[in-house]
This record gives structure tokens, C-alpha cells and sequence, in this order.
């Protein structure tokens, strides 16, 4: 059965730092989404990855593929109080999602 | 161009009654997925459709059902209502013919079940 690990599940950081979310599945798997839920919201998606070494970038946000090693990351750069969310990624056409990256931006 | 709606947006029920929620997808989208979120287990995926057919299947028991409408709006059945039932109900539509597809979500349905 296909298992998604994200870690960490909570993130506090500073603004301006840099940091990495993981995402961690199990088997084969032949996309790759990463969404974002602002509290009390509905989802935002941010990219889908489908191929080995695929890589994303939108903004602060630049989201890559390693299919080898069953790993898709979210990588946050200069992070700004605005990137403050709850961030998903989800595997494959039947939507296995990881249990969330709550992320907290403090000034 | 107008978004995905959901509706109704908030609902109240008790347990055993049924339930159906509604979701119109943006203009020209073939695909309307439904999710479920609940604290406890997190999101989970409750089936897709596309062109009136239902084209993926989450791992749900058969109280949960949907169908999707000739102009895609689509519907999604809760029949013999539970406690654990109570969840956010996220629809997200897409044009349904690429891998790449950019699902666009609803606000959702917030479902109180006492």
C-alpha cells in the first residue's frame, strides 16, 4: 500500500532563512502534487512533478522530483510571513496525501 | 472567469440521515474530484469523475457516491450519516486530460454530523 511521509510536520521560521519539506512515499509512483491551505481554507495547488529530476519554482517556492529515491522536496527560500500554511504533497492519480507541513513564517 | 462553487457551504445532520452536496467546476472542466478532511485523518481522496464516469475510486465504503452531470457539475452522496462522517468536503475540478492537469478547489462543505 502507498505510504506519504512528509516531514517536518511542524516548521516554525524566521523570516528571511531558508529551509526544506520533504515528502517521502513508498512505491512507484508517476506524478507528484504539492498543494497549499491557508487555516480555515480550501487548497491552493502549487505544482505537480511528473518526471525524474523535475523541478518547479514559483516565487519563494521551488518544488523537486527524485523519483529514484521516492522523494519529492519543497524548498523555501527567504521565507516571508505571507508563506505562512499548511503544505501537502500528494502521490499519484488517487491522491495520497502526506499528513501536512504546518509552516509558521515569524518576523 | 467564475470559480469552482460548493454548496451548501455549512450542514447540519444527524446520524442516519443522508446527505448531498453539490459542486459546479470552472467553466469548460471535464474532471470534479472529491476529497474529505477531517483532523483525524487527514485528506483523503473520495472518487474522481470525468465525463459522467466515475474514473478513480478512494478507498471509502459504499455509503459514499457521486455522479457528474452532462454540463460536469457533479454531486457527491452520503447515505446512512456518522459521527466520523463529520469532515470538510473539498471538490477541485480540471480539465481531466493531462497528468499536468491544475486542479482548482472549491471552498468546500463543512458537514456537522450529531
Amino acid at each position: 500500500e502507498l505510504k506519504v511521509e512528509q516531514n517536518p510536520l511542524f516548521l516554525s521560521m524566521q523570516e528571511g532563512k531558508n529551509y526544506t519539506i520533504y515528502c517521502n512515499y513508498s512505491t512507484t509512483s508517476d506524478r507528484l502534487y504539492w498543494y497549499r491551505q491557508d487555516p480555515g481554507k480550501s487548497l491552493e495547488s502549487l505544482f505537480v512533478l511528473l518526471s525524474n529530476g523535475a523541478v518547479k519554482q514559483e516565487g519563494r517556492l521551488m518544488a523537486s522530483l527524485d523519483t529514484k529515491a521516492r522523494l519529492s522536496t519543497l524548498h523555501i527560500t527567504a521565507a516571508v510571513h505571507d508563506l505562512s500554511a499548511t503544505y501537502f504533497c500528494a502521490v499519484n492519480n488517487d491522491m495520497r496525501f502526506g499528513a501536512g507541513t504546518r509552516l509558521t513564517v515569524k518576523p | 472567469k467564475a470559480g469552482v462553487t460548493q454548496t451548501p457551504r455549512y450542514l447540519i445532520k444527524t446520524r442516519g440521515q443522508q446527505v448531498t452536496l453539490s459542486c459546479s467546476p470552472i467553466s469548460g472542466h471535464r474532471s470534479v474530484s472529491w476529497y474529505q478532511q477531517t483532523p483525524g485523518q487527514g485528506l483523503q481522496f473520495l472518487f474522481e469523475y470525468f465525463s459522467e464516469t466515475q474514473r478513480n475510486k478512494g478507498n471509502f465504503p459504499g455509503r459514499f457516491s457521486g455522479r457528474q452531470f452532462s454540463n460536469s457539475r457533479s454531486e457527491m452522496n452520503v447515505s446512512t450519516l456518522e459521527l466520523g462522517d463529520s469532515a470538510l468536503y473539498l471538490c477541485a475540478s480540471s480539465w481531466g486530460q493531462g497528468k499536468a492537469d491544475t486542479q482548482y478547489f472549491g471552498p468546500g462543505t463543512r458537514l456537522t454530523v450529531l
